[in-house]
């Protein structure tokens, strides 16, 4: 079965430094996920992704955060500056339409750790 | 936005009993996922159900849309049954985000 995976499973990172998460989402999924789990809390929508566009975004998705499709299977998020409290796990998820009827498939999860 | 309760909020079972675990939301929804979290953070999709009933191995699913509500029944448990599991939402006309439950942390013991 195809799957979502992300790279590296567990980064760890000077505060203030920058730091991109990768995913590669399933083959044919035409829509991307960012979500963020700080630890022992629940799973929080960051950002949606279509047509190389952000679709939606939540207020934790400030300006210190960005995404990109680099070219044709990677997607990317990018942590301007972390700070200690981007300590979280981030996982990314793809679906084969945006809206009704389609399951997200999430990834392993990447855990970021901020000194 | 779309409220997500779920229930208990921790349980405890003997290897073997069974268990219903709970999920409400507070409007309708286009999409519904459980998810189990294993000891390892991985989320593990089990049934993506925004209405009717499904069935996988010991585990079944049943979601009553008009109700606004969704259980997942864990039979026979077993210890590798343990971790938390998660209810999300997509919310109608609210884009395709997943809204996530606090989740309902489970600990079969042996």
């Amino acid at each position: 079965e195809p799957e979502v995976t992300q790279t590296p499973s567990h980064q760890v990172t000077q505060m203030g430094q920058e730091v991109i998460l990768r995913c590669v989402p399933i083959s044919n999924h035409l829509y991307f996920y960012w979500y963020r789990q700080i630890l022992g809390q629940k799973v929080e929508f960051l950002v949606s992704f279509y047509n190389n566009e952000i679709s939606e975004k939540s207020e934790i998705f400030d300006d210190q955060f960005s995404v990109e499709r680099p070219d044709g299977s990677n997607f990317t998020l990018k942590i301007r500056s972390t700070k200690l409290e981007d300590s979280a796990m981030y996982f990314c998820a793809s679906s084969l339409q945006g809206i009704s009827n389609q399951p997200q498939h999430f990834g392993d999860g990447t855990r970021l750790s901020i000194l | 936005g779309i409220q997500v309760e779920q229930s208990p909020p921790d349980l405890i079972l003997q290897e073997g009993a069974n268990s219903t675990l709970r999920c409400n939301f507070s409007d309708s929804v286009n999409n519904l996922q459980w998810f189990h979290q294993n000891p390892w953070g991985q989320l593990i999709n089990l049934f993506y159900i925004p209405s009717g009933t499904k069935q996988n191995g010991r585990l079944s699913a049943t979601t009553v849309a008009t109700e606004r509500y969704s259980l997942l029944y864990i039979s026979s448990s077993q210890t590798t049954d343990s971790g938390v599991y998660f209810c999300a939402v997509e919310h109608n006309n609210a884009g395709n985000m997943l809204t996530f439950g606090g989740g309902t942390r489970l600990m079969v013991k042996p």
